[in-house]
């Protein structure tokens, strides 16, 4: 099972912010929170990731509740470009047995209007 | 700086078949992920390798399986193949996995099971 809820699609603006939720309520107190995305017919992209304090860069921002069950990825201002599939999965590094199964779950396809 | 190379693009295989898929990281990275990804089931994880060790595993066949090289560069291979093994593999590399720091993908092998 996916540990981490996303909505199935979203729409939003070309030009405008958006805001794409993930709910991970079941999180540990060692989880890091990544975002990735995949672009049609390409390879999942890197776009962002934190532990706890909000983080930016020039992809995103990503703001992560104070509670930690839950994250919004913040695209400043959306581009057709980044119409995609938007993947929230949490990974925690302290995990040395085989225990740590990295699930994508379905994401977020994203649709920008022109 | 290359990126992860994945090779070959796209294959086309026969039942009952076996198959061996390359996968070359950035240059410095020690960790390489597999995943398959299909229509129906997303994005699955297979198995990571770290300085050539299997670190962890999903929930796959046997049939499945991978090494790494000294120089970090990795193979699956999937024996016996089944009409269900048509999908598009994926590979990626992070400098040391455990979602510390953020994972790079390839463009995926597309292979096609006849």
């Amino acid at each position: 099972d996916a540990k981490t809820t996303q909505p199935n699609s979203m729409e939003s603006n070309e030009e405008e912010p958006v805001h794409l939720p993930c709910n991970h309520s079941t999180i540990s107190g060692t989880d890091y929170i990544h975002w990735y995305r995949q672009l049609p017919s390409q390879g999942p992209e890197y776009v962002i990731h934190g532990l706890t304090s909000n983080v930016n860069n020039r992809m995103a921002s990503l703001a992560i509740a104070e509670d930690r069950k839950s994250s919004t990825l913040i695209l400043h201002r959306a581009t057709l470009r980044d119409a995609a599939v938007y993947y929230c999965i949490l990974r925690d590094p302290t995990i040395t047995n085989r225990d740590d199964k990295i699930i994508f779950g379905k994401g977020t396809r994203l649709h920008i209007l022109p | 700086k290359a990126g992860v190379t994945q090779t070959p693009r796209y294959l086309i295989k026969t039942r009952g078949q076996q198959v061996t898929l390359s996968c070359s990281p950035i240059s410095g990275h020690r960790s390489v992920s597999w995943y398959q990804q299909t229509p129906g089931q997303g994005l699955q994880f297979l198995f990571e390798y770290f300085s050539e060790t299997q670190r962890n595993k999903g929930n796959f066949p046997g049939r499945f399986s991978g090494r790494q090289f000294s120089n970090s560069r990795s193979e699956m291979n999937v024996s016996t193949l089944e009409l269900g093994d048509s999908a598009l593999y994926l590979c990626a590399s992070s400098l040391e996995g455990r979602g510390r720091t953020e994972a790079f993908f390839g463009q995926g092998t597309r292979l096609t099971v006849v």
